[in-house]
């Protein structure tokens, strides 16, 4: 089994600043996948980032980034500059590598950026 | 391309009817799967597809619920005599066959009265 853990219910930051999402995950698999979605006030959830457990290099794509600490099960993700559009849900996510079984999420981190 | 697209995107029944949501996935994206999201929670899992292997139908709450997919494409997700916590969003995802991201549809919004 698979479990997620977000223990940030809502987080604030400053526009431009930067802000770390956390995510704790419990697998008993050896390779497996780890995801974040946006999900905006409109309800879709938007894929932003992705970490393999064998990546030796934390994952990048723009202004985010994922903090991959695999011998602590953690997956925060990092976001620089942040801006008022970033204020939304985040959801962490994982699935074992190599299947195309479902997704497990973790409660989701309400982000909001201050002008 | 055009992403997933789910109809309708909102739908207020009531309370005993049966209700059918349906879900337009990426083209070539073999994989399909059905979420619900409750007020304020995650997501949880109902069931999902996998090109023609039988599906994954563990998430599936009750045998209210139930779901097909015809021709590898389209998927509908019906739910019978509908009870008020099944009120929710009903997110379905499509992924290609091997490796990536799930990529969502906007949701069908139920409402249950």
């Amino acid at each position: 089994a698979q479990k997620i853990t977000q223990t940030q219910p809502g987080m604030f930051v400053q526009e431009k600043e930067a802000v770390t999402l956390d995510c704790t995950y419990d697998t008993s698999d050896q390779s497996y996948g780890l995801f974040w979605y946006k999900q905006p006030s409109s309800g879709e959830m938007i894929f932003l980032i992705y970490q393999g457990s064998y990546d030796e290099q934390n994952a990048t794509e723009g202004r985010y980034s994922l903090n991959f600490q695999k011998a602590r099960k953690s997956a925060n993700l990092v976001i620089s500059a942040s801006q008022l559009g970033d204020s939304a849900m985040y959801f962490c996510a994982m699935r074992p590598s190599g299947s195309a079984r479902q997704l497990t999420f973790g409660s989701g981190t309400q982000l909001t950026v201050l002008p | 391309g055009a992403g997933v697209s789910q109809s309708p995107s909102n739908k207020v029944t009531e309370k005993g009817k049966d209700v059918e949501l349906r879900c337009d996935p990426i083209s070539g994206h073999t994989a399909l799967y059905w979420y619900r999201q409750s007020l304020g929670q995650g997501l949880e899992f109902l069931i999902y597809f996998q090109g023609n292997s039988a599906p994954d139908k563990s998430g599936l709450p009750s045998d209210r619920f139930s779901a097909e997919r015809t021709g590898g494409s389209v998927s509908t997700l019906t739910i019978q005599r509908t009870q008020q916590e099944d009120s929710a969003v009903y997110l379905c995802a499509s992924r290609l066959p091997v490796g990536g991201a799930q990529y969502f549809g906007p949701g069908t919004r139920l409402t249950v009265t």
